[in-house]
């Protein structure tokens, strides 16, 4: 029962643009949701996240947007770097934040 | 800060054989974490502690066993091992529960043969 979905394995940009990553969630109990940057041999590492009690989040390059009606968000990455290339995972929890779910991640690469 | 450490990095078992998985934070976080990420799969939540002598389980816990005697360590035992259980096993931490981040060690890999 994957309650969270990317539906993108991949992602490739280039350096300068946009990249837009997707994920889309099933259980309206979730309410709050973050995204995980996650480099080869490393484990995963919090990047932004946003309350359901919110529509948008920035920080810095980085900003996510949360549409409650479709169960759906998106990450923003403006200006697209090299360095952002990297597996991006959409997790999502409910109050307590004990049962957090993970999409299967974003493959991104951007190319200089 | 070292942060979440996790031992062995790497491991390979051969069928029934048992092990564990350490995993240790300096951040003296409360809230512990088992994962194990499948390829192609997002991680999986295998067992949680909220504190010291506080452990539950997570969405796919069959197979394993944890145990939380101080609030810096929380190992993952593998009693039997089987072929299903090959993974990358991820430990995390998060300080209490109002924070929402969880912070993640570097990872186990696992082949069970």
């Amino acid at each position: 029962d994957q309650q969270v979905k990317q539906n993108s394995p991949s992602l490739s940009v280039q350096e300068g643009r946009i990249s837009i990553l997707n994920c889309d969630y099933t259980n309206s109990m979730f309410d709050y949701f973050l995204w995980y940057k996650k480099y080869p041999a490393e484990g995963p590492t919090f990047l932004i996240s946003i309350s359901s009690i919110k529509d948008k989040n920035e920080d810095g390059r980085f900003t996510v947007f949360l549409n409650k009606s479709a169960k759906h968000l998106s990450l923003h990455i403006v200006p697209s770097q090299p360095g952002d290339s990297a597996v991006y995972f959409c997790a999502a929890s409910g109050y307590n934040n004990n049962d957090m779910r993970f999409g299967a991640g974003t493959r991104l690469t951007v190319k200089p | 800060n070292a942060g979440v450490t996790q031992t062995p990095k790497f491991r390979i078992l051969k069928i029934g054989q048992s092990m564990t998985l350490q995993c240790t934070q300096d951040m003296n976080h409360n809230y512990m974490y088992w994962y194990r990420q499948d390829p192609g799969m997002g991680l999986k939540l295998i067992y949680y502690s909220v504190g010291a002598g506080i452990t539950d389980k997570g969405e796919v816990p069959n197979g394993y066993n944890v145990s939380r005697s101080t609030t810096e360590d929380f190992p993952l035992r593998l009693e039997l091992a089987a072929p299903s259980q090959t993974s990358v096993y991820f430990c995390a931490s998060r300080l209490d529960s109002i924070s929402y981040e969880q912070y993640f060690g570097p990872g186990t890999r696992l082949t069970v043969t």
